[in-house]
This record gives C-alpha cells, structure tokens and sequence, in this order.
C-alpha cells in the first residue's frame, strides 16, 4: 500500500542553522505531497504542497522539491527560528479514478529551535 | 472566514462507554473526513463523508461511525469504547472538486479513555 516515511526526530537546531527533514514515499500512481505542520495544541496546517514531478512547494521560507526519481519530497529551510518550532508531517494522496485517496502521513518530526 | 472547527476539545470517558464528535466544516466545503492520531504518531484516516454518504474508509472497526448533515457538518461516533481509543480526533474538510486532495484541519478533540 501507499506510504510515507520521514526521519525520526526529535530535531534540535539553534536559531538561523539550516533545516532539512528527509521524506521519502511508496505509492501506486501519481502522488501528490504535501507538508503539515503541527503547533503545540494545535490541529494540523498544510504547509506547503506540489502535486507532480519536479514541482517546488515553497510557503514561510520553506521548501520541498518533488522527486520522483528517488521518490522523495524533503523540507528544507535555510534560517530556522524559535517560532518553527513544531511536529512536521510529510503525506501524500493519490489520484484514482474513483477519486483521491485519503491521506496518508508519516510518523511526524518534532523540531526544536533554540535560541 | 471561520476554518474548521470541533467541539467539544477535551473530553474523558470510562471503557466501554460510547462517545460523540462534532465538526463543523471550513465555510464552502462539502467533504470531511476524519482522522486518529495516537501520542506520538501520525494521523490514521477513519472515514470521509459526501453528500451525507461515507465514501471511503480505512482500517477502523464497526465501532466507529458517522454522520453528515444536510449542511455538511459532521459527527464521529466511537462504541463500547477501549482504553487504545484515547487519541487526538482531527475533523478535515475540503472544498468541492479538491475531496481528498488538499485539506483544511480542524484543531482536534482530545479524547481520554480511563
């Protein structure tokens, strides 16, 4: 079945280092990814998406390039603040015919940004 | 423009009881699926509604079900709840056209199973 796996945190960095968190994925079909943040007591936010091969999903400094050659899609931000501090879920949905699939999510990366 | 939202935020049941969930879709959207999240983990799809019909579902059992409205909103329901059922319950909508594909959260229910 379909699947995503991202790196295992918990992530620490101090303010302004570079961020990549690694995703990679399995699907039957055509995928389109996608990026979730979640704050503390919070519900998830889409981060940022691209829906086809080699498109760049790009919001808040952030950015993911699709893969499709090695079937990744990894977040990266060149200057982390204290603020991004949050669990980061990578997911993917498929296009069927019966329609799109649900999503489906990683297990979640947790970030800590110290000052 | 009100997003998604869920009621109640928290709650505390006792096993085997039986509980309700109540989302409200984000303003134009016509589709809601729902998701568990476990402590720790990603959320797991339950179901998603559309014209008030379940659509699709994952690997949840008989004891979870659901409902949509006439005006979209929703409820999950969860019986003869067990202690593995405590998790965060995410209610996601997504406007017509889009179902599946890019969708908007709700900031969860909080449920404790004692």
């Amino acid at each position: 079945g379909d699947s995503v796996t991202q790196m295992e945190g918990p992530v620490t960095l101090s303010e302004e280092a570079f961020l990549t968190i690694n995703c990679t994925y399995t699907a039957t079909g055509y995928p389109s990814l996608f990026w979730y943040v979640q704050y503390p007591g919070e519900g998830l936010q889409l981060l940022l998406k691209a829906t086809k091969a080699d498109d760049k999903g790009s919001n808040k400094g952030f950015e993911a390039t699709y893969r499709k050659e090695t079937t990744s899609f990894h977040l990266e931000k060149g200057s982390v603040q204290v603020s991004d501090s949050a669990v980061y879920f990578c997911a993917l949905s498929v296009s069927r015919n019966s329609g799109n699939t649900p999503l489906v999510f990683g297990k979640g990366t947790r970030l800590s940004v110290i000052a | 423009d009100a997003g998604v939202t869920q009621s109640p935020t928290h709650l505390i049941k006792t096993r085997g009881q039986q509980v309700t969930l109540r989302c409200s879709p984000k303003s134009g959207h016509d589709t809601v699926s729902w998701y568990q999240q476990a402590l720790g983990q990603g959320p797991q799809f339950i179901f998603q509604y559309y014209e008030e019909e379940e659509r699709q579902r994952g690997n949840f059992p008989d004891r979870f079900s659901g409902h949509q409205f006439p005006n979209y909103s929703s409820e999950l329901n969860v019986n003869a709840l067990w202690l593995g059922d405590s998790a965060l319950y995410l209610c996601a909508s997504s406007p017509p056209g889009l179902a599946g594909y890019e969708q908007y959260f709700g900031p969860g229910t909080r449920l404790t199973v004692t």
